[in-house]
This record gives structure tokens, C-alpha cells and sequence, in this order.
């Protein structure tokens, strides 16, 4: 079983919703992230927060919002998402953002967008 | 340019024999570390396997051990005895010293181990 969980499993939205996925871990980690991953690609870093400060946006639309509310909880949060945003979105955990540090990930939330 | 470069979209291997998944890097740092992921049709991601830039000695977990050439920048992973549950996607990933928020994936590499 996975330390780190996300929620929804599923997701089905239109263009004008507005939903969160969310994400937890209990495994003291200070860093956490969120990729999105397109079938047969590889993950594609979104947000990172560290200490519980955002410390990188990849250029990512407006669209999504990320927030950290305390040190075991990141949402993401979306509005007016785009057909093209269907994907596996995977949040994961980190000791910290150096070093050997290996990132953990939840079992992601497939999100499908009509 | 690509930093990871994972040259192998797809490999076959026997049940029980061993197999190699190249991974090449591109880096001006002298720090970094080197990771191996795991990824099952279900999606998530397994952690394997980590490199560290300054270990003079090749990382082993069980079946998985890399196989690390510095002087060439590669990374291979190896998987001994295969077995069927080892079929998925394989992802090589990089972080480097001056930007440590950020792990970087290779375009992976599909394992599919046959009877």
C-alpha cells in the first residue's frame, strides 16, 4: 500500500467545473509535489512546496491552483480545465528536496476532462 | 536538450534471466543523484533504486542494482531473475545539485517479461 494518497481515483469534469484533487501523506516528509503525466510520457513536474511554500511553478496555467494547507495535505485545485489537461495527475512526498531524497507517489488520479 | 535520455522504448526478457535499461545523463554538475522508478499499469510510481554522484560504490536493492559509469554518464539499471510481475515502465530520473526541487524523468522504457 502506498504512504501517500490521493483522491479522487477518478475524475470526470466539464470545461465550466470547478474540483480539487487532494493528497496526504503521515510520513513527516517536508516536500511535496505534483506532476502530470500524458499516457505513454513521462511525468512532468507541476509544483513544488517545500516547507510549505511553493517553491517552483512550472509555468502552469492559472487553471490549476495548488495550496498546502499544513505539512501532510496538497490540493490542486481546478477551474475551467481544457480537454487537453486529461491526465494522470500524481502527487508525491520527499524527506526533504536534496540529496538522496527519493520521491514517494500516491496512485494518482486520472482526470478526464469533457 | 534532453537530460535524461532513455534510448529504449521497449525490451523483452525470459522469465528468470537478467536484463539491462539504459540511461544516459547530461550534466555540468559535480553533485547529483540518480534514481530509478518503477511504474505498473495501475500508475503509480515505485521508487527502486538511487545513485548518488560522489558513491564510489554501485547501488543494489535486492534484484535491482545499477550499474554506474561516471566517466560515461550512464546509469543502468539491472534486473536480475526477472519475473512476470516486473513487466511495466521503467523511468530513469536525475536531480541535480543546484536545483534540488526538481527530479527530471526519462522518456521510460517498457519491460515485458515472457514465460
Amino acid at each position: 500500500d502506498t504512504e501517500v494518497t490521493q483522491t479522487p481515483k477518478h475524475l470526470v469534469m466539464g470545461m465550466t467545473n470547478k474540483k480539487s484533487l487532494k493528497c496526504e501523506q503521515h510520513m513527516g516528509h517536508r516536500a511535496m509535489y505534483w506532476y502530470k503525466q500524458k499516457a505513454k510520457k513521462p511525468p512532468e513536474l507541476m509544483f513544488v512546496y517545500s516547507y510549505e511554500k511553493l517553491s517552483i511553478n512550472e509555468s502552469v496555467p492559472s487553471r490549476f491552483s495548488p495550496e498546502c494547507p499544513n505539512s501532510s495535505l496538497l490540493n490542486l485545485h481546478l477551474h475551467a480545465l481544457q480537454p487537453e489537461d486529461s491526465a494522470l495527475y500524481l502527487c508525491a512526498s520527499s524527506q526533504t528536496t536534496g540529496g538522496g531524497s527519493p520521491l514517494h507517489f500516491g496512485n494518482g488520479t486520472r482526470l478526464t476532462v469533457t | 536538450a534532453q537530460k535524461i535520455t532513455q534510448t529504449q522504448p521497449g525490451m523483452f526478457v525470459q522469465e528468470k534471466e537478467a536484463v539491462t535499461l539504459d540511461c544516459t545523463y547530461d550534466t555540468s554538475d559535480q553533485s547529483y543523484g540518480l534514481f530509478w522508478y518503477k511504474q505498473p499499469s495501475s500508475g503509480e510510481m515505485i521508487f527502486l533504486i538511487y545513485q548518488g554522484s560522489y558513491d564510489e560504490q554501485n547501488a543494489t536493492e535486492g534484484r535491482y542494482s545499477l550499474n554506474f559509469q561516471k566517466a560515461r554518464k550512464s546509469a543502468n539499471l539491472v534486473i536480475s531473475a526477472s519475473q512476470l510481475g516486473d513487466s511495466a515502465m521503467y523511468f530513469c530520473a536525475m536531480r541535480e545539485a543546484y536545483n534540488t526541487d526538481k527530479l527530471i524523468f526519462g522518456t521510460g522504457t517498457r519491460l515485458q517479461v515472457f514465460p
